[in-house]
């Protein structure tokens, strides 16, 4: 079965231009998270959807970060303007909330992301 | 709001040995679940060992176990026949039911030769 597929796994770009991180989610999967990994702050959770519905974005650094799940099978996360400070790996994750629930995350390899 | 302390941020252990790493967090919930994922230098995150909070019996996978103090909210990871391959940064997180998973700050394992 595949897994979480991301794209890019790997983006440069340059101050000020737009990013946009895919998600795939698992197949049957109705949880989303979006984590980003720094070495100064660890994992940080972004946002989460259940059911397409975003639940919890209180962890959004700022407007420039907006994410939007139109269906149950793709996500996006998107900064307008990236900043130098943005640089970082960007983990989507899914999980099923009911039925075959063990709780765990299942991760995608993650995009490294470098705002130069 | 739930927290996880993982107090060790670099540790070594020899080929063969056994290794401990600790975690400790903190909730006012009485089920949940905890984790340890292991993430080499590849950054896949990769789920080692799981624990549902009501369970009293300790998980076991393989080389892998816990030993987890519900009272005391801790959750340690020993590592048994220590290989080259389980060098990584681990880390222990917390979930409490469809909420978001909280992970601490990791420890980096090095399995020297």
């Amino acid at each position: 079965d595949a897994g979480v597929i991301q794209s890019p796994r790997h983006e440069v770009t340059e101050m000020g231009q737009e990013v946009t991180l895919r998600c795939k989610p698992i197949s049957g999967h109705n949880s989303l998270f979006w984590y980003r990994q720094t070495m100064m702050r660890g994992l940080e959770l972004l946002i989460y959807f259940n059911n397409n519905v975003p639940i919890d974005d209180s962890g959004m650094p700022e407007d420039r970060f907006s994410a939007k799940m139109p269906n149950a099978s793709f996500s996006t996360l998107k900064i307008q303007p990236s900043e130098p400070r943005d640089s970082a790996v960007y983990f989507c994750a899914s999980t099923p909330t009911s039925g075959a629930n063990t709780g765990e995350l299942f991760f995608g390899e993650g995009s490294r992301l470098t705002v130069l | 709001a739930q927290t996880v302390t993982q107090s060790q941020p670099e540790m070594s252990v020899q080929e063969a040995e056994t290794v401990t790493l600790s975690c400790t967090y903190d909730t006012s919930e009485s089920n949940y679940y905890l984790f340890w994922y292991k993430q080499p230098p590849s950054r896949q995150m990769i789920l080692v060992i799981r624990q549902e909070a009501y369970k009293q019996q300790n998980a076991t996978e393989n080389r892998f176990s816990v030993n987890f103090q519900k009272a005391a909210k801790s959750f340690s990871l020993k590592i048994s026949d220590s290989q080259l391959g389980d060098t990584a940064m681990y880390f222990c997180a917390f979930r409490h039911n469809n909420n978001d998973m909280r992970f601490g700050a990791g420890t980096r394992l090095t399995v020297k030769p």
